[in-house]
C-alpha cells in the first residue's frame, strides 16, 4: 500500500515566519508534488519534482520554495508566511513510467493558518 | 485559469438517486482521471480513462471519456451516503503533472 505522509495535519503560524512542510513517500516514486486547495478553487499546483535535487514551477509559486535532498522526502517552504498563503497543503507523489497515466496518491494534508 | 470546469459545484440528493457529474475542457488531455476526497484525507484515485469514448464501471459509477477526449462524465447509479465527498477530475498535462478541476461536493442523505 502506497504510504504518502506529512508532517504535521494542523498548522498555526504567525506572519512573516519561515514555515517548512515536510512530505515522506514509502514506495520509491520518482515524481513528487505539492499542491493547495482552497475552496471553489480545487488544487493549484505549486512545485513539484521529478528527480532528487530537480524541481519545477507549477502554476503558483511565489511565495513559496521547495526542497528535495532524498528520493522519499519533498519539503515546502514559505519563506515569509502571509495570511494569503492560509490553505490546505496537498503532498502527492507518482511513478515516473513513460506510457503509464502517472496516477498520483496523496498525504492527508496539512491545513496551514496564517495569523 | 482553470482549465477544467466540473459542474455542478454542489449536489445534495437522496439515498436511492441517481446523479451525474460533468468535467469540461477546451483542451484534449491525454488521459483523464478522476479521485474522491473525504473530509480530512487526501484525494483518492478512483479510475483513469485514456482512450476517446472509453467506459469504465467502478460498482455503481460508471465513468465515460468525450471522443474528443476534451470532457468527461461520472454517473451514480443508486447513490449511497458512504459516496458523500468532494468528487475531483483531472487531466494529464503531459510532463507528469495534472491539471485539476475545482471539484463537485456530493451530500448523500439517509
Amino acid at each position: 500500500d502506497v504510504k504518502v505522509t506529512q508532517s504535521s495535519r494542523y498548522l498555526v503560524k504567525r506572519t512573516g515566519e519561515k514555515v517548512f512542510l515536510e512530505c515522506v513517500q514509502d514506495m520509491d516514486h520518482e515524481n513528487m508534488f505539492w499542491y493547495r486547495q482552497d475552496p471553489g478553487l480545487g488544487l493549484r499546483l505549486i512545485y513539484f519534482s521529478y528527480d532528487v535535487k530537480m524541481k519545477e514551477k507549477g502554476d503558483i509559486p511565489e511565495g513559496y520554495s521547495v526542497s528535495r535532498e532524498k528520493k522519499e522526502r519533498f519539503s515546502l517552504i514559505l519563506e515569509s508566511a502571509s495570511t494569503n498563503q492560509t490553505s490546505m497543503y496537498l503532498c502527492a507523489s507518482s511513478f515516473n513510467l513513460p506510457g503509464t497515466t502517472y496516477e498520483q496518491y496523496f498525504g492527508p494534508g496539512t491545513r496551514l493558518t496564517v495569523t | 485559469t482553470q482549465l477544467l470546469e466540473q459542474s455542478p459545484q454542489f449536489l445534495s440528493i437522496q439515498e436511492g438517486e441517481n446523479l451525474t457529474v460533468y468535467c469540461n475542457s477546451s483542451s484534449v488531455f491525454s488521459s483523464l482521471q478522476w479521485y474522491r476526497q473525504e473530509p480530512g484525507e487526501g484525494p483518492v484515485l478512483l479510475v483513469t480513462v485514456v482512450t476517446g469514448g472509453e467506459v469504465k464501471k467502478l460498482k455503481r459509477l460508471t465513468f465515460q471519456f468525450g471522443d474528443a477526449r476534451k470532457d468527461s462524465s461520472l454517473h451514480i447509479t443508486a447513490a449511497q451516503p458512504g459516496d458523500t465527498g468532494l468528487y475531483l477530475c483531472a487531466g494529464d498535462r503531459g510532463r507528469r503533472a495534472l491539471t485539476f478541476g475545482s471539484g463537485t461536493r456530493l451530500q448523500v442523505q439517509p
